[in-house]
């Protein structure tokens, strides 16, 4: 069975530092991968995805991700947090994406950011 | 851009009463996902449907909860006898048929509370 693992609910950083968000998957088949985000009070929306190809993925707003398949790792990343960055944000996890095959989700990290 | 839209952005119920959450996927998608989200938890999966029928539920998926699609546009969910667990931000998805993506689009969900 497909998992996702978010390490740190709630993650810190002060405006103009780095941004790391940590995930990783356990899927018994070559993974697609998704960073969703929600602002408060509203929608997923997303930020990037890696299905094949290119490891290294750009998303929307400077984030970014890597994925390793040796680690089984997608974690999430931006050089400079901004204020409007302040969120909570998903990785997700498809066998394949193809059919009706369901996304499933980490548990989430709050992201604050401080001036 | 096309969207999911969802109705209605928050309903209010009493225990033991029938509610309806409507969903308008995107056009020319033909998967289509409830997802809910419990208050500060994870996003978890209920039911996935394609041509007309289920083509995967979870276990909270139970006897209570149904959905359709009764139009060619609308898809809705229904909780026949809502108990105070059900109280939870329930996200409508949909999916295009294109092996190269697999991302699912969220609308910006309902927010039912029940009393």
């Amino acid at each position: 069975a497909q998992s996702v693992t978010q390490l740190g609910s709630h993650v810190s950083v002060s405006e103009g530092a780095l941004v790391l968000l940590r995930c990783n998957y356990s899927s018994s088949v070559p993974p697609y991968l998704f960073w969703y985000v929600q602002y408060p009070n509203q929608g997923l929306q997303l930020l990037l995805k890696y299905t094949t190809g290119a490891t290294l993925v750009k998303g929307i707003n400077g984030f970014e991700a890597e994925f390793k398949k040796s680690e089984t790792s997608f974690h999430l990343t931006k050089p400079s947090a901004h204020m409007s960055d302040a969120a909570e944000y998903f990785c997700a996890v498809s066998e394949a994406p193809g059919g009706y095959n369901k996304l499933i989700f980490g548990a989430g990290t709050r992201l604050a950011v401080h001036p | 851009e096309p969207e999911v839209t969802q109705t209605p952005s928050h309903q209010v119920t009493q225990m033991g009463q029938e509610v309806i959450l409507r969903c308008v996927p995107i056009s020319n998608h033909l998967y289509f996902y409830w997802y809910r989200q419990i208050l500060g938890q994870k996003v978890e999966f209920l039911v996935s449907f394609y041509n007309n029928e289920i083509s995967e539920k979870s276990e909270i998926f139970d006897d209570q909860f149904s959905v359709e699609r009764p139009d060619g546009s609308n898809f809705t969910l229904k909780i026949r006898s809502t108990k105070l667990e059900d109280s939870a931000m329930y996200f409508c998805a949909s999916k295009y048929v294109d092996a190269n993506t697999g991302e699912l689009f969220f609308g910006e969900g309902s927010r039912l509370t029940v009393l």
